[in-house]
């Protein structure tokens, strides 16, 4: 059974700490990619990463930073949490095109409910 | 950057009725998905629909997609109660990315 992982369900932090959300994979996917979700905002891509060591920002990559170190691992870094980030975070993974596969289908992770007092 | 939009926006439904929602975007498409969120929980994908494809069905779920009005649509038949969710468009436009939509939260009372 193909999973994305996350390292918490729930959060919460308080205003100025740093934060590390992990996500993993077990389906040796090339890409990954963070969103957050709001009411009434739907998802939005914070950072995306095609490959180990690589990281394109989304579109909304402020207050943000990512690391993939390991192909199955991408973490998503709040250097200083703010209240303005409190939200639902998701992780999702997905195959390269490149790898001539067709489908992007994404598969997403249980998600963190993230809490910044 | 483009993103899908579904109306409408929430839809409260009998069980064992259709529920039908749609989703516009904004410029050429390699393919378009449809995706389901139970309350606080990840999304999962349901269905995906080529450029070249008008219609395409998968158990009681039916997806057509318009290339020339840029529209598709959702059609989940004989809705059961476990239906109740957010249903999300996504739109591959061919790098890797997914735009997706607000979502479309779907009641379906028993």
């Amino acid at each position: 059974d193909v999973k994305v992982t996350q390292s918490s369900r729930y959060l919460v932090k308080r205003t100025g700490e740093k934060v590390f959300l992990e996500c993993v994979q077990d389906m040796d996917h090339e890409n990954m990619f963070w969103y957050r979700q709001d009411p009434g905002l739907g998802l939005r891509l914070i950072y995306f990463s095609y490959d180990v060591k690589m990281k394109e920002k989304g579109d909304i990559p402020e207050g943000y930073s990512v690391s993939r170190e390991k192909k199955e691992r991408f973490s998503l870094i709040l250097e200083s949490a703010s209240t303005n980030q409190t939200s639902m975070y998701l992780c999702a993974s997905s195959p390269s095109s490149g790898r001539g596969r067709k489908r992007n289908e994404q598969f997403f992770g249980p998600g963190t409910r993230l809490t910044v007092l | 950057s483009q993103q899908g939009e579904e109306d409408p926006q929430a839809l409260s439904i009998q069980e064992g009725e259709n529920a039908t929602m749609n989703c516009s975007y904004k410029t050429s498409i390699n393919n378009l998905q449809w995706y389901r969120q139970n309350s606080g929980r990840g999304l999962v994908h349901l269905i995906l629909i080529r450029s070249n494809e008008r219609e395409k069905h998968s158990g009681r779920l039916r997806v057509t997609l318009d290339t020339s009005k840029k529209s598709s649509s959702l059609l989940i038949t004989a809705s059961r109660a476990a239906d109740t969710a957010s249903y999300f468009c996504a739109t591959d436009y061919g790098n890797n990315r997914l735009a997706f939509g607000k979502g479309n939260q779907v009641v379906v009372i028993p």
